[in-house]
């Protein structure tokens, strides 16, 4: 059974940098062919695909956002970390990490975290 | 980037009766090596996070009730809800996976009429 679990903190002053780290269970990142994504969603907004880090750290970021982005992983832990430098009001939003479906081609997500609010406010 | 639209922005239907949904991709979608259409459709209930309902365009998840299916080729794409239930309200998001940066739409909010 595939589980994640979003924490960090839910304020973070402007110009600040934001962790996440995304805690999963039932895959590993050292297994081939496995990724997990991370979205946010201001809130009453659509949803904004981020970045997504691969078991062989091909990394992939949204290049709107990639020079503030970086993403790690501690397989020992199962945890999957972004980071996100200069932190501003707009990247208010509920940040989600989710398991992308293993095979050739998906970049899709089946399974996600319930999701962590950041406030962005000083 | 490709950019994912969706119509309409909201939509009111009885229970029972049919719900579609449209999303326009502003390029095509399919992968000429495979022949697959790279869309993914989701389904957001209040205060919960996505849930993938279809794949490959028309591929229902497992576990999907068979009334959400998916249709669509090249850059226009349809989620239809054959017989609309009181537990579908929510907003539904397209994706486009065939290219990175992976994209959705701007949601369609679905409602009981």
């Amino acid at each position: 059974q595939i589980t994640l679990k979003e924490s960090g903190p839910t304020l973070v002053k402007p110009t600040q940098t934001l962790t996440l780290t995304c805690t999963f269970s039932g895959f590993s990142l050292s297994t081939s062919g496995v990724g997990v994504g991370w979205i946010r969603q201001p809130p009453g907004k659509a949803l904004e695909w981020l970045a997504l880090i691969y078991w062989d750290d091909d990394n992939r970021y949204s290049p709107s956002l990639k020079s503030r982005l970086t993403l790690t992983k501690d397989t020992s832990k199962n945890q999957a970390v972004l980071t996100m430098t200069n932190m501003d009001p707009l990247d208010t939003a509920t940040y989600y990490c989710a398991h992308r479906r293993r095979g050739e081609g998906y970049k899709i997500f089946d399974y996600w975290g319930q999701g962590t609010l950041v406030t962005v406010s000083s | 980037d490709i950019v994912m639209t969706q119509s309409p922005d909201s939509l009111a239907v009885s229970l029972g009766e049919r719900a579609t949904i449209n999303c326009k991709s502003s390029q095509s979608l399919l992968y000429s090596s495979n022949n697959k259409l790279y869309l993914a459709w989701y389904q957001q209930k209040p205060g919960q996070p996505p849930n993938l309902l279809i794949y490959w365009a028309s591929t229902r998840e497992s576990g999907v009730p068979d009334r959400f299916s998916g249709s669509g080729s090249g850059t226009d794409f349809t989620l239809t809800i054959s017989s609309l239930q009181a537990e579908d309200v929510a907003v539904y998001y397209c994706q486009q996976y065939y290219s990175t940066p992976i994209t959705f739409g701007q949601g369609t909010r679905l409602e009981i009429k």
